[in-house]
C-alpha cells in the first residue's frame, strides 16, 4: 500500500524559508511524479510544483517559482519542498502527492505551515 | 480566481441526484486535458473520486459519476447519502500555465 507521510507542523517568521519533508512507501519512488499542493484557509487547492525522483528535473508554478524549490533524496525516498520569503499569506496546508494517469491518487496527510511575526 | 471555475455550493436532499460543474477553456479542459475529482473532508487530504473524465479507483461507489464535453466537465452523485457532505474539487493540466490547475471547490450540503 502507498503512503506518504510527511514532516509536522511548521511556525516561521515573515522573510524566513521553510523544507517541509514526505516520505514515501509502498512503491517505488522513481516511478512516479511527486507534486506540492497549497491549501490556504477558506482557499482552494493550489499547485506548486512537482519533481521528477528518477532525474530531477522540476516543474513550478509560474506565480512561485522564485520562492520554491523542490528536490528528491533517492536513497531514502523522500520529496523535500522549500518555501523562502514566506510572507503572512503563505500561511496554508501543504500536501505532497503523486500522480498517475494526470490524477493524485494518493496523498500525504498535510503539514500545517504559519507565518506569524 | 481558479483557472477551473465550479459553483461554490449545491444541495440535494437524501436519495438525490446533484451534479457539479467544472468550466474551464481552450488551454486545459478544451484542449483535450483528462479532468479529475476529488472528495475533501474538513481536516483531511483530498481523495480521489474520479480520473481520466470518468473512471473510478478501486473502492468508489458507482454512485459516483464523471463526464466531459467541450471545455466543461460534471460530477453527478446519485442516491446523495449524509456522508456525502464535504468539499468537491475538479482538476486538469493546463497548457498555457503548463502546470496542473484546480477548481475552486464546491460545498455540498446534503440536507
Amino acid at each position: 500500500e502507498v503512503h506518504l507521510v510527511q514532516s509536522g507542523a511548521e511556525v516561521k517568521k515573515p522573510g524566513a524559508t521553510v523544507k517541509l519533508s514526505c516520505k514515501v512507501s509502498g512503491y517505488n519512488f522513481a516511478d512516479y511524479h511527486m507534486h506540492w499542493v497549497q491549501q490556504a484557509p477558506g482557499k482552494g487547492l493550489e499547485w506548486m510544483g512537482l519533481i521528477n525522483p528518477e532525474d530531477g528535473e522540476t516543474l513550478y508554478a509560474e506565480k512561485l517559482q522564485d520562492r520554491v524549490s523542490i528536490s528528491a533524496d533517492t536513497s531514502t525516498d523522500t520529496a523535500y519542498m522549500e518555501l523562502s520569503s514566506l510572507r503572512f499569506e503563505d500561511t496554508a496546508i501543504y500536501y505532497c502527492t503523486i500522480s498517475r494517469d494526470w490524477a493524485f491518487p494518493s496523498w500525504g496527510q498535510g503539514t500545517l505551515v504559519t507565518v506569524s511575526s | 480566481q481558479s483557472v477551473l471555475t465550479q459553483p461554490p455550493s449545491v444541495s440535494g436532499a437524501p436519495g438525490q441526484r446533484v451534479t457539479i460543474s467544472c468550466s474551464g477553456s481552450s488551454s486545459n479542459i478544451g484542449a483535450g486535458f483528462d479532468v479529475s475529482w476529488y472528495k475533501r473532508l474538513p481536516g483531511t487530504a483530498p481523495k480521489l473520486l474520479i480520473y481520466l473524465n470518468s473512471n473510478r479507483p478501486s473502492g468508489v461507489p458507482d454512485r459516483f459519476s464523471g463526464s466531459k464535453s467541450g471545455t466543461s466537465a460534471s460530477l453527478a452523485i446519485t442516491g446523495l447519502q449524509a456522508e456525502d457532505e464535504a468539499d468537491y474539487y475538479c482538476q486538469s493540466y493546463d497548457s498555457s500555465l503548463s502546470g496542473w490547475v484546480f477548481g475552486g471547490g464546491t460545498k455540498l450540503t446534503v440536507l
